[in-house]
């Protein structure tokens, strides 16, 4: 089964516009903390944001913020005014456990493309 | 502070050879992990190093290996290469192996198997 999920694989937004990207997970861990990476045509992975599953604020980052829904096992995130350099592919990404280390599972990523 | 280097940056192989790929984390970076990134699978984790103990493994093939030096460098193995294997390997360090860090990723090797 699929630990992460993100429904969307492409997405259009027009630019300075809001625009949610869905992540929902899958875990019977009680601890865990689930990350947003944005990848350009480049190919690196840039870290954006992280959400403990035991924090009771939901997580900002500049333009980034985190929807966190832990009882749906939502981590959706949403980037504010969106830029034309937002285009890329968003990846939700979960951690499991206190051993799990640097094992991180990811989803499968939505294509984002802002129209000016 | 320099990021995560990885070396080489692409590179072409024909089936059966091997390849090693090299990964320098950020200083004072302990942990370093591995991924592989294909269209048709994502991205899947290989294996994760610590202190040159290999902590976590993914469902890969032992054709797959990998190793830590005591300055942290990583290095992964691929033998006797496959077409499949063609992906662009990721190498991502951490800074402990507390559960709230997070992974910083190199740029990575962009293979090709002919």
């Amino acid at each position: 089964a699929q630990k992460i999920t993100q429904t969307q694989p492409g997405m259009f937004v027009q630019e300075k516009e809001a625009v949610t990207l869905d992540c929902t997970y899958d875990t019977s861990d009680q601890s865990y903390g689930l990350f947003w990476y944005k990848q350009p045509s480049s190919g690196e992975m840039i870290f954006l944001i992280y959400q403990g599953s035991y924090d009771e604020q939901n997580a900002t980052e500049g333009r980034y913020s985190l929807n966190f829904q832990k009882a749906r096992k939502s981590a959706n995130l949403v980037i504010s005014a969106s830029q034309l350099g937002d285009s890329a592919m968003y990846f939700c990404a979960m951690r499991e456990g206190e051993t799990s280390y640097d094992k991180v599972i990811f989803g499968p990523g939505t294509s984002l493309s802002v129209i000016p | 502070k320099a990021g995560v280097t990885q070396t080489p940056r692409y590179l072409i192989k024909t089936r059966g050879q091997q390849v090693t790929l090299s990964c320098s984390p950020i200083s004072g970076h302990r942990s370093v992990s591995w991924y592989q990134q294909t269209p048709g699978q994502g991205l899947q984790f290989l294996f994760e190093y610590f202190s040159e103990t290999q902590r976590n493994k993914g469902n890969f093939p032992g054709r797959f290996s990998g190793r830590q030096f005591s300055n942290s460098r990583s290095e992964m193995n691929v033998s006797t290469l496959e077409l499949g294997d063609s992906a662009l390997y990721l190498c991502a360090s951490s800074i402990d192996s507390a559960n709230t860090g997070e992974l910083f990723f190199g740029e990575g090797s962009r293979l090709t198997v002919l």
